[in-house]
């Protein structure tokens, strides 16, 4: 069935470092991959999305690569600062028609001042 | 611009009961998808209310049951609590058509079952 595969799931680096979190997908019929930030108490926040037709999108400190032959993306944090510290999830599309959102397990990320 | 709004923030039910929760979406969105995310997980698909209906359904038991009013708020219903309910139960807002994709969540509801 439909999995995405997350790693790792915690990760820590200093400030200033880059932070890069890798996931994996099971459909090939994804065409959708969009990266969650989600800080305590709060719900899941839209950082960066990527659609199948493209293979690298930026937007200013983060950027996102997807392979499809492979069937996994990345999402890459540089010049990483301390509020960067969060949950990241990243998720797959396998509906265009509705957009169900298949989710992975998620990455605790610490930016250590 | 609104973003998505859900009530209550936390909710203490006991095993057995039955539980509302609501979401209101995005200015100018048309679709509500419902998510559980138990702790330590990722969300985790529910179902989807498009135009009044469910349109896409996850693995989940009938005791979950949800509607759509006319002006696209939703509710989420669960019968005969377990306590294995207990998670945050997140509502996100899109845009049906033109292929937009993007799933704007709201802060979700906390329910504790015990």
């Amino acid at each position: 069935g439909e999995n995405v595969e997350q790693h790792p799931s915690t990760l820590s680096v200093q400030e200033g470092d880059s932070a890069v979190i890798k996931c994996t997908y099971s459909d090939s019929a994804s065409n959708y991959f969009p990266w969650y930030k989600q800080e305590l108490g709060k719900g899941p926040q839209l950082i960066i999305d990527i659609r199948s037709n493209v293979g690298e999108k930026k937007d200013q400190r983060i950027a996102v690569t997807l392979n499809k032959t492979a069937k996994h993306f990345s999402l890459h944090i540089t010049e990483t600062q301390p509020e960067d510290s969060a949950v990241y999830f990243c998720a797959a599309s396998t509906s265009s028609n509705t957009g169900k959102l298949i989710f992975g397990q998620g990455t605790t990320l610490q930016v250590k001042p | 611009d609104a973003g998505v709004t859900q009530s209550p923030t936390h909710l203490i039910k006991t095993r057995g009961q039955q539980v509302t929760l609501r979401c209101s979406p995005k200015s100018g969105h048309d679709t509500v998808s419902w998510y559980q995310q138990a702790l330590g997980q990722g969300p985790q698909f529910i179902f989807q209310y498009y135009e009044e209906e469910e349109r896409q359904r996850g693995n989940f038991p009938d005791r979950f049951s949800g509607h759509q009013f006319p002006n696209y708020s939703s509710e989420l219903n669960v019968n005969a609590l377990l306590l294995g309910d207990s998670a945050l139960y997140l509502c996100a807002s899109s845009l049906t058509g033109q292929g937009v994709y993007e799933q704007y969540f709201g802060p979700g509801t906390r329910l504790t079952v015990t």
